[in-house]
């Protein structure tokens, strides 16, 4: 598709476990942007990649969450020994370059029980 | 640091009626205001997007206004559908050369409910 893709929608998971959520910008964005929405809130910035670095990570809460574009493209959010205040939905959104308008893909939901 | 407050948080009006929502914001050095609407299990989609030179821009039944020295925007619905209730969410993009140059500052958003 056209859009900005994110795998799986739903994800739900154990306290303590590792989990990976996918983002497929679109085709030729540089930029790639990740959130996290927790319910009756606006998304909040987590990190941001130009390229295949991380150009900003500073909203990475602690050193549970890690994301990787090792090709700079398809991102990676993976979180470690997930905690049930993990559970939001995260956001991708990519950008042909730093400062352009967002494009955001559905989401991905996760459940931390 | 910066910041981006909508009010009010929540709204319910009847089908064919106006609206009006309100955001302040904080954000400095300021380079953009956008809108976006958020269904509900969806991602954002950006409705406007205005530069600090700007007062105001219409998308269809939408116009955002801009007042940059009070920090202040606004989007009006005109004549309201059951298709607009979802969140609005107010998101400010600081400048280039700043911190915040391309990352977004959101909104806590408000949610409007649109009643036939």
């Amino acid at each position: 598709g056209a859009g900005v893709s994110q795998t799986p929608s739903n994800k739900v998971t154990e306290k303590g476990k590792y989990v990976e959520l996918r983002c497929d910008p679109i085709s030729g964005h540089t930029a790639l942007y990740w959130y996290r929405q927790s319910l009756g809130q606006g998304p909040e910035f987590l990190i941001y990649f130009q390229g295949t670095g991380a150009a900003d990570d500073s909203g990475l809460p602690n050193d549970r969450f890690f994301a990787v574009r090792p090709e700079g493209s398809v991102s990676t959010l993976k979180i470690q020994r997930t905690e049930r205040g993990d559970s939001a939905v995260y956001l991708c959104a990519s950008s042909l370059v730093r400062g352009h308008i967002q494009y955001f893909g559905a989401g991905t939901r996760l459940s931390v029980l | 640091k910066n910041q981006v407050e909508q009010s009010p948080q929540s709204l319910i009006i009847l089908e064919g009626k106006n609206c009006t929502l309100q955001c302040n914001y904080t954000v400095s050095p300021f380079s953009n205001l956008r809108w976006y609407k958020q269904d509900t299990g969806r991602g954002p989609v950006s409705l406007t997007i205005m530069t600090f030179s700007e007062n105001t821009k219409s998308n269809g039944r939408y116009t955002a206004t801009l007042d940059a020295d009070t920090k202040q925007s606004s989007l009006h619905i005109t004549a309201s559908q059951l298709s607009d209730s979802a969140s609005y969410i107010c998101v400010v993009s600081g400048r280039a050369g700043g911190t915040s140059y391309g990352k977004l500052t959101f909104g806590q958003g408000t949610i409007l409910t649109v009643h036939p």
